[in-house]
């Protein structure tokens, strides 16, 4: 079975600072995704940005990044110009890629993200 | 707005009795998901059904069981309620039920026990 930890519980930045979360998987698929969900206050869960596991170039969507390192089963999320509005819990989940696993998320722990003013 | 419901928002209910959360997908999903969100067991992954046929089973408990309808909304049944099955459930919804479908999430039901 597959896992997903994030090793930091809170992280805290300064407002316009970059901060950076950590997720390592275990898997011994070759083909899957991975994914960084925002969790706010309001518990609405909103996905923040994917990457496909064949792909080498790591996924962007404007202010968040991530450096996808297949080899070592890290998938870290960088978030850049930090805003009050990023304040959340943040998930990294897995997705196989193999029909028979369905398209369940494996979620890690989560980690608090603070953004100090 | 995900464009996925789900009723009750909120639901208190007592020990040993039974809940009955339901899920309506965006237009055009056909399959839905159901995650439990609990401080103990964190985000879990319970059932999936794919038009109306079970997917994929994760942990889900023998107490709770599921099912979607021919009109693609799906119900989650919790039976012999204990104070441990308090947490946030939530549904999603996909496109298909293979390949890659991104899963759009409900805003949940948040169910205490007491």
């Amino acid at each position: 079975a597959q896992t997903v930890t994030q090793s930091q519980p809170e992280m805290s930045v300064q407002e316009a600072e970059t901060v950076t979360l950590s997720c390592t998987y275990d898997t011994s698929e070759s083909d899957y995704y991975l994914f960084w969900y925002k969790q706010p206050p309001s518990r609405q869960m909103i996905l923040v940005i994917r990457q496909e596991a064949y792909k080498q170039q790591n996924a962007t969507e404007n202010r968040f990044s991530v450096n996808f390192q297949k080899a070592a089963k890290s998938f870290s999320l960088k978030i850049s110009d930090s805003q009050l509005g990023d304040a959340a819990m943040y998930f990294c989940a897995y997705r196989s890629a193999t029909i028979a696993a369905g398209n369940k998320l494996t979620f890690g722990g989560g980690t608090r993200v603070l953004v100090k003013p | 707005d995900s464009g996925v419901t789900q009723t009750p928002k909120h639901l208190i209910t007592a020990t040993g009795q039974r809940v009955t959360l339901r899920c309506s997908p965006r237009s055009g999903d056909l399959s839905v998901y159901w995650y439990q969100q609990s401080l103990d067991q964190g985000l879990q992954f319970l059932i999936q059904y794919y038009n109306g046929e079970e997917r994929a089973k994760g942990n889900i408990l023998e107490r709770f069981s599921a099912q979607q309808f021919p009109d693609l909304h799906s119900e989650l049944n919790l039976s012999s309620l204990e104070l441990g099955d308090s947490a946030l459930y939530f549904c999603a919804s996909s496109v298909t039920g293979q390949g890659y479908a991104e899963q759009y999430f409900g805003p949940g039901t948040r169910l205490t026990v007491t």
